[in-house]
């Protein structure tokens, strides 16, 4: 119940396309569900983040939609750049009294070819 | 320093060998929390501080797998008698706030240590 499912493993776009990554959770609890951004040799890197009384959040060329109902979440990478080629996990929140922890999806490789 | 600082970045161990692994989260920041990403796989949650006191370990996979932050700011992650099954980046990350109800604030990951058991 605590699991995040992404999907697709992987994805290949041609630059300037869209690139879309979802997720499902099925534990209500979950309270917050950031996307991380993670190159090559480095730590993941939140990229942007959006909490479940919001059906859609927007920074730049990244969307995230969200559907409570569902228990779906996901990434659009609105004309995608070579420079996006990274592996993106989604995670959810899980916040308890004493503190918190992130669950994570499995991550989605994503290439954008020029 | 700017950001989470997690050495050393490779470290390879013989199965059997204690081997330990350190952060140094940002400055002032309360919450610690150390991950484990096996190869081609998102972070798993280990454990997490609140400044010097682990308030939670539910994630550690087994009894061989110790941490610590005893002044509340470096903290150092414990593997006695590696195994193979031990190898992987283990990531620690920090944020600013006291992490609970109704507080959520963003966590900064280091590099990691990528650990290879042979």
């Amino acid at each position: 119940q605590q699991q995040v499912k992404q999907s697709p493993q992987s994805l290949i776009v041609q630059k300037g396309g869209i690139s879309i990554i979802n997720c499902a959770y099925e534990n209500t609890a979950f309270d917050y569900f950031p996307w991380y951004q993670q190159f090559p040799g480095k730590g993941p890197a939140l990229l942007i983040a959006i909490r479940p009384d919001v059906s859609e959040k927007k920074e730049g060329r990244f969307t995230i939609s969200f559907n409570k109902s569902a228990k779906q979440f996901s990434l659009h990478i609105m004309d995608s750049q070579p420079g996006d080629s990274a592996t993106y996990f989604c995670a959810a929140n899980l916040d308890m009294e004493y503190g918190n922890k992130l669950v994570f999806g499995a991550g989605t490789i994503l290439r954008v070819k020029s | 320093g700017a950001g989470v600082s997690q050495s050393p970045r490779y470290k390879v161990a013989k199965r059997g060998q204690d081997v330990a692994l350190r952060c140094d989260p940002i400055s002032g920041h309360v919450s610690l929390f150390w991950y484990q990403q096996a190869l081609g796989q998102g972070p798993e949650f280990l454990t997490y501080f609140q400044n010097e006191a682990q308030l939670d370990k539910s994630g550690l996979p087994s009894d061989r797998f110790f941490a610590e932050r005893p002044e509340g700011s470096v903290s150092t992650l414990k593997i006695q008698r590696t195994q193979q099954e031990d190898s992987a980046v283990y990531l620690c990350a920090s944020s600013l706030g006291r992490a609970g109800k109704g507080v959520n604030t963003e966590a900064f990951f280091g590099q990691g240590t990528r650990l290879t058991v042979v």
